[in-house]
C-alpha cells in the first residue's frame, strides 16, 4: 500500500500558486518523495524528486519539512494544462535497495485549475 | 526530450487470444516495468526487468504474463489468454542506471480491451 496520504481533491485559480500537501509520517531516512502527474489517463509524468532539501526545476518546486514527515509541491504558476492527479509516492533509493524499486501508487490529488 | 513509445495506442482482443504490447524504452535506459491501470483505479506495478531478466513482479503478474526484451530497443509484455479483467490500460516505464536515483518515465500506455 501507498506510504502517503494527500487530499483528494483540491481547486486553484489559474495563474496562482497551487499548493500540493502530502503526509509521509513513516518514511525511512533512505527513501526519497517523488511526485508525478496524470492528466486523464496519458502516462503519469515525471514531476520531480527530493531526498532531505527543497528542490526546484522548470516544472514546479519541492519542499520537504526538516522532519521529512511531509512535504509540498508547487506549481508557481497553474494553468489549465495543469489540472490533473498528482500523486506523492515515497520510495526507497537506489543505492540502499540495489535496484530501481518500483512506484507505488496512491490515489493522488485530483487538481482542477479554474479559469 | 526522449520518450518512451508503446504500441498500439488501443488492442481490442477476443477473450482467451494472446496479445503482444509494445515498448521502446529510452535508448539509454536499462531497467524496464510495466504498470497497469484498471478503469477508474489506482497504477499498478507488473514487473521490473534488468540484464535480461525479471527483477520483481507483482502478485498480478501471474503464469499468463510474461516479458521479453526481443532485441537492443523493444520491451514487450504478453498476456497468453486474456481475460475480462485484464481490461485495462497498461504502462511501460524506464529509467536509467547511473545510480542517482533516476526517474522512471512512462510512455503513454496501451488501451486494451478484452471482448
Amino acid at each position: 500500500d501507498a506510504k502517503t496520504t494527500q487530499p483528494t481533491s483540491m481547486d486553484c485559480a489559474e495563474g496562482r500558486a497551487a499548493n500540493l500537501p502530502c503526509n509521509h509520517s513513516t518514511i525511512s531516512g533512505n527513501e526519497y518523495v517523488y511526485w508525478y502527474r496524470q492528466i486523464h489517463s496519458q502516462g503519469p509524468q515525471y514531476i520531480i524528486h527530493g531526498l532531505k532539501n527543497n528542490e526546484t526545476n522548470e516544472m514546479a518546486s519541492l519542499i520537504i519539512t526538516e522532519d521529512r514527515k511531509s512535504s509540498t509541491l508547487i506549481l508557481p504558476h497553474a494553468t489549465l494544462r495543469d489540472t490533473a492527479v498528482y500523486y506523492c509516492i515515497v520510495r526507497v533509493s537506489f543505492f540502499s535497495s540495489g535496484s530501481a524499486r518500483q512506484l507505488t501508487f496512491g490515489s493522488g490529488t485530483q487538481l482542477t485549475v479554474l479559469p | 526530450e526522449p520518450e518512451v513509445t508503446q504500441t498500439p495506442s488501443h488492442q481490442v482482443t477476443q477473450m482467451g487470444q494472446e496479445v503482444i504490447l509494445r515498448c521502446v524504452p529510452i535508448s539509454n535506459h536499462l531497467y524496464f516495468y510495466w504498470y497497469r491501470q484498471i478503469l477508474g483505479q489506482k497504477v499498478e506495478f507488473l514487473v521490473s526487468f534488468y540484464n535480461n531478466e525479471i527483477s520483481e513482479k507483482s502478485e498480478i503478474f501471474d503464469d499468463q504474463f510474461s516479458v521479453e526484451r526481443p532485441d537492443g530497443s523493444n520491451f514487450t509484455l504478453k498476456i497468453r489468454s486474456t481475460k475480462l479483467e485484464d481490461s485495462a490500460m497498461y504502462f511501460c516505464a524506464s529509467t536509467s542506471d547511473r545510480g542517482f536515483n533516476q526517474p522512471q518515465h512512462f510512455g503513454d500506455g496501451t488501451r486494451l480491451s478484452i471482448l
